[in-house]
């Protein structure tokens, strides 16, 4: 079936340092989408992207979706104390890709931590 | 906008018992999805329900099921606990099927 890997698992920065985490897609996706989850917390949605290739900002943050529509990536630069959460990545793949019914499949996450 | 509410939010079940979880989703979002959270799964899609209808599943086990009513409220049945079951049960609501969804605080579920 449909697998989304995220790499790193966790990742610990000073503030003020930058934060990347990666998303990868065994099948094609028609969107990807990213949420934030904090401590305690559910997941809130960050953003959605569609289209190959695609680049977008929110304040420091930016989101990529590849070329091929399989991966993404989330960076954030100048990292805050208010950044600290678990980061997930979640790729839709509709029925005819997946031969099933559409499939929203989440990422393992990625934990940021961040130190003064 | 009020945002997605969910009922209870903490339950503790024996084996064997059945339960029911709530969703009501934002006003004039008609889809709602269900998820399962646990720490060594993830976060892990159950169903989809768009106008009362099952849209969308996942790998889940006949014990879950679902239904969505004519206002877009949605309930999450498990029947037959298992100690494996308990979980964060997050529900989540859509204007899209599956698209940007929209987490509630989620249903704390311990089996024991």
């Amino acid at each position: 079936g449909q697998q989304v890997m995220q790499i790193p698992q966790y990742q610990h920065v000073q503030e003020g340092e930058d934060f990347t985490t990666y998303c990868n897609s065994s099948t094609t996706l028609s969107n990807i989408q990213w949420y934030k989850q904090r401590p305690g917390g559910h997941p809130v949605f960050l953003i959605q992207l569609v289209k190959s290739g695609e680049v977008k900002k929110q304040k420091r943050l930016t989101f990529q979706f590849g070329e091929a529509k399989k991966n993404s990536s989330l960076h954030i630069t100048a990292t805050q104390t208010t950044d600290v959460g678990t980061y997930f990545c979640a790729g839709l793949s509709l029925h005819s890709v997946t031969g099933g019914g559409n499939k929203l499949t989440f990422g393992t996450g990625t934990q940021l931590k961040v130190e003064l | 906008k009020a945002g997605v509410t969910q009922t209870p939010r903490y339950l503790i079940k024996t084996r064997g018992q059945q339960v029911t979880l709530s969703c009501s989703p934002i006003s004039g979002h008609r889809s709602v999805s269900w998820y399962q959270q646990t720490p060594g799964q993830g976060l892990q899609f159950l169903f989809e329900y768009f106008s009362e209808t099952q849209r969308n599943k996942g790998n889940f086990p006949g014990r879950f099921s679902g239904r969505q009513f004519s206002n877009s409220r949605s309930e999450m049945n498990v029947s037959t606990l298992e100690l494996g079951d308990s979980a964060l049960y997050l529900c989540a609501s859509s204007l899209s099927t599956l698209y940007e969804q929209y987490f509630g605080p989620g249903t704390r579920l311990t089996v024991t």
